[in-house]
């Protein structure tokens, strides 16, 4: 069964657009939802993450979204760049020991 | 700099023979974890560890084993390696139990089971 499910599966925007990418869990006891961000060839990277005693967190162009009633959070990345393109998942975890990881979301940025 | 390395970057094995791969890490983290990835599936745990000589199973963890003799490497073995273990394997670390959470990856190993 999966812990975190993740959509979209891929996604293209324009440059400047913003991309929306979505969790969902069932885990009430998560309480450490991060993003990574990877590259073709490149091991996942943390991009951004978020405990579930705040609703919002923005690090630069990202932010995530965190509705814990509906146990849901979101990534979105404002004024996207070329750059961005890459593969995004989110994943959860309780007191930071296993995570369960989305099944990823392929995002491209045409200039 | 502290960092992770995985070795070998890509393996060709044949069915049935028993594969090693090695992580190593500098951090001093106390935790490490083995996952594989495949298209449609994302990261799935095989197995981790929370320190010297503890060892647990993963999601997928059936024809996989892990050990751990010092904080440093954590050796993932394929005991007889079979075509559905052809994947792109990671592993990654993290200080422990308490904050901070964030796990750190290696950049990978791609192994094919031809």
């Amino acid at each position: 069964q999966q812990q975190v499910k993740q959509s979209p599966q891929s996604l293209i925007v324009q440059k400047g657009g913003i991309p929306i990418i979505n969790c969902a869990y069932e885990n009430t006891a998560f309480d450490y939802f991060p993003w990574y961000q990877q590259f073709p060839g490149k091991g996942p990277a943390l991009l951004i993450a978020i405990r579930p005693d705040v609703s919002e967190k923005k690090e630069g162009r990202f932010t995530i979204s965190f509705n814990k009633s509906a146990k849901q959070f979101s990534l979105h990345i404002m004024d996207s760049q070329p750059g961005d393109s890459a593969t995004y998942f989110c994943a959860a975890s309780e007191t930071g020991n296993q995570f369960y990881f989305g099944t990823g979301t392929s995002l491209t940025v045409i200039p | 700099d502290a960092e992770i390395t995985q070795s070998p970057r890509h393996k060709i094995t044949e069915t049935g023979r028993q594969v090693t791969l090695a992580c190593h890490q500098t951090w001093n983290h106390n935790n490490m974890f083995w996952y594989r990835q495949d298209l449609g599936h994302g990261l799935r745990l095989i197995h981790y560890s929370y320190g010297v000589q503890d060892t647990n199973k993963g999601e997928v963890s059936d024809g996989y084993s892990v050990s751990r003799s010092n904080t440093e490497d954590l050796p993932l073995t394929l005991e007889s390696a079979a075509s559905s273990q052809t994947s792109v394997y990671f592993c990654a670390s993290s200080v422990g139990t308490g904050s901070p959470y964030e796990q750190y990856f290696g950049p990978g190993t791609r192994l094919t089971v031809t």
